[in-house]
């Protein structure tokens, strides 16, 4: 059964970067048709979506964090990454890394989450 | 302000059914597939919905979901104390901004 789990500082100084790893087991990270994705959620609100990454290495941003978000996947370790540059308060969020599943029907999307990490929590604060 | 419009809360008693509405537009819902999710406090989301009224291998049939042009609607029959949660809607939006939307989250009490 697959299972994720997010690693990284609990902690990050306003205007530093974050960086979270998520690391998989019971499968491997670079199976074809997988996605991997992060979606985060401030404290006592809803879900926020970051993006995600494809097997082929293709990247989807939230529009409103693209300038600042790096996904990436590292097969080697069989874990996938989190870059989220010159943080504030607002960033401030339980993060959950994902295994969305993605799929195009012309251009009908489906993506929806069916594995979600336990989530870890990040506090932006000097 | 979540771009998928939820009631904040709804309520039924133990045994009854309730639905949880998702509003949109045409470029999320009316064009794609949607999926629900149940956060029990302190967890993760979990998956009860996918495609619109699919449900993953171990979600009961007491769980059922429906898309109608740019609304979708969660229903719950047989309500347990247990399924006191917090309901999200999500899905693609394919306008310019892009990416997986979601809808501000329904609280469901069970009294």
């Amino acid at each position: 059964q697959l299972q994720l789990q997010e690693s990284g500082p609990g902690l990050v100084k306003p205007s530093e970067t974050l960086s979270l790893t998520c690391t998989v087991s019971g499968g491997s990270i670079s199976s074809s048709n997988l996605y991997w994705g992060w979606i985060r959620q401030p404290p006592g609100k809803g879900l926020e979506w970051i993006g995600s990454i494809s097997y082929s290495g293709t990247t989807h941003y939230s529009p409103s964090l693209k300038s600042r978000v790096t996904i990436s996947v590292d097969t080697s370790k069989n874990h996938f990454s989190l870059k989220l540059t010159s943080v504030t308060a607002a960033d401030t969020a339980v993060y959950y890394c994902t295994r969305p599943s993605h799929r195009t029907f012309g251009l009908v999307h489906t993506y929806y989450v069916d594995v979600w990490g336990k989530g870890t929590t990040v506090t932006v604060s000097s | 302000q979540s771009v998928l419009t939820q009631p904040p809360s709804v309520s039924a008693a133990p045994g009854q059914k309730v639905t949880i509405s998702c509003s949109g537009s045409s470029s999320n819902i009316g064009d794609n597939f949607v999926s629900w999710y149940r956060q029990l406090p302190g967890t993760a989301p979990k998956l009860l919905i996918y495609d619109n009224d699919k449900r993953p291998s171990g979600i009961p049939d007491r769980f059922s979901g429906s898309r109608s042009g740019t609304s979708a609607t969660l229903g719950i029959t047989g309500l347990q104390t247990g399924d006191e949660a917090d309901y999200y809607c999500g899905t693609w939006d394919s306008s310019l901004s892009g990416g997986l939307v979601f809808g501000g989250g329904t609280k469901l009490t069970v009294v």
